[in-house]
């Protein structure tokens, strides 16, 4: 099993441009997340998944928009990319919602915004 | 109060020395709670679930006191490879979206020198 799977692994954007993240699990998980991890902030929630068909946002969600295009996939948007969105994007993924279990990361897209 | 909050450090032991981090959270209905390691440029791995029992995994121990509102994690005989940062993890426990969310500390860094 690759696990979580995350693409590109990195990126450099002109501030403005636009770009998906895409992320991929094969663990037949039904809740899957977006982070972001930021030195001295730690990771912060974007936008989540509880469930194919459903997202949330996140305590970070302006500039970003997200799709559940299916159980295993979920991508995160950039519309119009800003220096203040460079960071390490984590993809994550876990059984369910309220499971007292915790979630399996992608290795993360480090995203450089000019 | 922070809604999880660890010491930064860094921790700097010599190897086969004992070391413990705690971590409080402020959500006195959060349910789950975990230890993840980071390495350096990687994404962080689920190192163990905390119970409130306390469970041990071969050198490392997991503490969690309700009470206090704080988690604990013991590391004996430090080797060269548990140099990593360590994040501590709680789950929102109350309904609704909130009990979606994992809550992730800004880690504490340990440096084990030889």
């Amino acid at each position: 099993n690759a696990g979580v799977t995350q693409t590109p692994k990195f990126q450099v954007l002109k501030t403005g441009q636009s770009m998906t993240l895409q992320c991929a699990q094969d663990m037949n998980h039904n809740s899957m997340y977006w982070y972001r991890q930021d030195p001295g902030m730690g990771l912060r929630l974007i936008y989540y998944s509880a469930s194919e068909g459903t997202t949330d946002k996140g305590e970070v969600p302006n500039g970003y928009n997200v799709s559940r295009l299916n159980k295993r996939e979920f991508s995160l948007r950039l519309e119009s990319a800003a220096p203040s969105q460079t960071s390490v994007y984590f993809c994550a993924s876990r059984p369910d919602s309220n499971a007292g279990t915790g979630v399996t990361f992608g290795s993360g897209t480090r995203l450089t915004v000019v | 109060r922070k809604e999880v909050e660890q010491d930064p450090g860094p921790f700097n032991v010599p190897e086969g020395a004992t070391v413990a981090f705690n971590c409080t959270y402020s959500n006195s209905a959060s349910q789950s709670f975990f230890w993840y390691r980071q390495d350096c440029r990687k994404e962080p791995k689920l190192l163990m679930s905390v119970y409130s029992s306390g469970n041990e995994d071969g050198r490392f121990t997991a503490q969690l006191n309700r009470a206090s509102q704080y988690i604990s994690l013991l590391i004996r005989d430090s080797k060269l490879s548990d140099s990593a940062t360590y994040l501590c993890v709680v789950n929102r426990g109350y309904s609704g979206a909130g009990s979606y969310q994992l809550t992730f500390g800004k880690g504490t860094k340990l440096s084990v020198i030889p």
